[in-house]
This record gives structure tokens, sequence and C-alpha cells, in this order.
């Protein structure tokens, strides 16, 4: 089946530091890979949609420049939390979808990065 | 635009008992998907089931059914015969279907967590 691999799964670092997470669809091809995040006992709300080799689109209030999403291949998109803050700290996991995708795919996830700043 | 409801934060089953998770929708889409993730503890997101609006019957998964209900908009996930480790929290969500769209987002609703006793 789809194997969708995000690394790392657990970041524990200082403020003011930036983190990069990977999203890596192992065994099939992703034009579109869904960003989210989850707070505790709460639900995943999207973040973002990056679509490869194009500029990802950000849900309403989610700052782009704090936020870093690239998606430079098929099988790889970046999520970089530029200078973390406490409030930042979150579950964010990567979801990625089938070139010829259709309609009653599921997306396949990632299982997610638990991200501290301390 | 679209809206996943589930009004159950949490239930208890009894261990080989069937439990019935509630979930409602709103979408003005006539097209659209639903689907049922269980999150376990370890944070994954693990698909269980898809419903398409145009579907005649409700779907089946093993021990996982929907009773879908169109004019209701109600997609409840029904399983069958508990087991402990179905333990986890359960998620609704719902894609709205525009063939050849390349941004057809997944949102979900806000989760029931259930706990099977033994």
């Amino acid at each position: 089946g789809a194997v969708v691999s995000q690394h790392p799964s657990r970041v524990i670092c200082k403020s003011g530091t930036s983190v990069k997470i990977e999203c890596r669809s192992l065994d099939f091809q992703a034009t579109t890979m869904f960003w989210y995040r989850q707070f505790p006992k709460k639900s995943l709300m999207l973040m973002a949609t990056s679509n490869e080799g194009s500029k990802a689109t950000y849900e309403q209030g989610v700052e782009k420049d704090k936020f870093l999403i690239n998606h430079a291949s098929l099988t790889l998109s970046t999520l970089t939390v530029t200078s973390a803050h406490p409030e930042d700290s979150s579950f964010y996991i990567c979801s990625a979808r089938e070139v010829g995708y259709y309609s009653n795919q599921p997306q396949h996830f990632g299982d997610g990065t638990r991200l501290s700043i301390l | 635009a679209q809206k996943i409801t589930q009004t159950q934060p949490g239930m208890f089953v009894q261990e080989k008992e069937a439990v019935t998770l509630d979930c409602t929708y709103d979408t003005s889409d006539p097209s659209y998907g639903l689907f049922w993730y269980k999150q376990p503890s370890s944070g994954e997101m693990i698909f269980l089931i898809y419903q398409g609006s145009y579907d005649q019957q409700n779907a089946t998964e093993g021990r996982y059914s929907l009773n879908f209900q169109k004019a209701r908009k109600s997609a409840n996930l029904v399983i069958s015969a508990s087991q402990l480790g179905d333990s986890a929290m359960y998620f609704c969500a719902m894609r709205e279907l525009f063939y050849g769209g390349a941004t057809n987002k997944l949102i979900f609703g806000t989760g029931t967590l259930l706990a099977v006793q033994p």
C-alpha cells in the first residue's frame, strides 16, 4: 500500500530556532501534499496545500512566513517552522495524494511530528 | 462551505458490543466523499472506510460499516464486535469533489474518543 514517511517523529528545540519537517511518499508520486496541525485532543486543522513545482496555498490565518512549505519533487514536501516559539509546539502531520488521483482514494498520512519548543 | 460535525466527544463501549459514532455534514456540492479515520494514541491516521455521495449502498469494510443517510446528511460509523484495540480517536472527514480539480481539501470533524472496556 501507499506509504508516507514523515521525519523527524519528535523534535525538541530552543525558542528561536528553525525546524524542518520532511514528508516523503515512498512508493507513489504525489502531486499534492497537505500539511495539518493538531493540538492535543483536537481535530486536524489544514494549514496548507502544496502542489509540486508551485507555491503552496495557505489556509486563512496561517502565516506564510512562519510556515514555509516547499514541494520540489513528486515525492518530497518540506515544512519549515521558522524562528519557532513555544506557541508553535504542536503535532504536525502531512498527507499525500497520488498522481492520477481518483476522488474515492483516501489521502495517505505520515505518522506525524511532535514539535516541542522550549 | 463544507462542515463536519461530530457531537460525541467521547464514548464507552463494552468489548464485543457494537458502537455507533455519529457524523453529520454540510455541503452545497452535490458530489462529495466521506471518510472515517482512526487515530490511536501514537498519532498515525488510519483510513477505515469511504462513502461516495452517489453510492447507492452503504459502505462496509470488515467490522466497519457506514450508515449513510443522504437526506439527513449523516454518515455514522458502526463498529461491530468492539475490540480493545479499537480504543482510539475517530475522525469523520469530507472532501468536496469536482472532477479534475487539484485542491480537493479533506476537512475533519472534531473527533470522538472511543474507549473499549473489557
